[in-house]
């Protein structure tokens, strides 16, 4: 199957920084990238969804300011977790679907976050 | 609203001792069912595409079924590393929709 690569797996940050994570897609092209958040036993939620070139749409409840989301290319989307406070400290994985429309989406490895 | 229920949300089973994971879907028009097997700290790992009623597909110890109402994943004689969560998800019928996901069923099996 397809490739999704993610960076970096693991970071701790400090409260009140920022953090950024990659999502590349290795061996297509992918048109849309989807962000979601995982908390211990629970389903993935989704947070944003990201078309190359154009703003990316947030799901009800997620602020846009405090996640900033950019598809510049083809192959690269980034989350940047702006401020970062305990709270935000989660699994965050993020999946790309090719340009061909087909269904599948593949996922990254998955970031964990731990803000202290 | 589109939602997707898994059971049961834990399943142990010995090695050998066959069983069956459902997840029960209500969508608007489904697109297609997803089956993702997902390891601690890690991103799902794709297993199955399922697009209509009464399609079947099989990868080693694992079958898929589809209903108009749900899913199955039959694991027959499984081993301990067929443990880990199964995640089930669904796309409504609207291209380039994202993925909504079940809880998922965490299966443990021991020798």
């Amino acid at each position: 199957g397809a490739v999704v690569s993610q960076h970096p797996s693991r970071v701790i940050c400090k409260s009140g920084t920022s953090v950024k994570i990659e999502c590349r897609s290795l061996d297509f092209q992918a048109t849309t990238m989807f962000w979601y958040r995982q908390f211990p036993k629970q389903s993935l939620m989704l947070m944003a969804t990201s078309n190359e070139g154009s703003k990316a749409t947030y799901e009800q409840g997620v602020e846009k300011d405090k996640f900033l989301i950019n598809h510049a290319s083809l192959t690269l989307s980034t989350l940047t977790v702006t401020s970062a406070h305990p709270e935000d400290s989660s699994f965050y994985i993020c999946s790309a679907r090719d340009h061909t429309g087909t269904t599948e989406a593949f996922f990254g490895q998955g970031t964990r976050l731990t803000v202290v | 609203e589109d939602q997707v229920t898994q059971s049961p949300e834990a399943l142990r089973l010995q090695e050998g001792e066959s069983s069956s994971l459902n997840c029960s879907y209500t969508v608007s028009g489904l697109r297609g069912l997803f089956w993702y097997r997902q390891d601690p700290g890690k991103g799902p790992e794709f297993l199955f595409t399922l697009y209509s009623a009464g399609e079947e597909k099989e990868k080693e110890r694992l079958k898929a079924t589809l209903t108009k109402k749900e899913s199955f994943l039959h694991i027959t004689a499984p081993k301990p590393e067929d443990s880990a969560t199964y995640l089930c998800a669904v796309q409504a019928n609207q291209a380039g929709t994202a993925l909504i996901f079940g809880k998922g069923t965490t299966l443990s099996v021991s020798s």
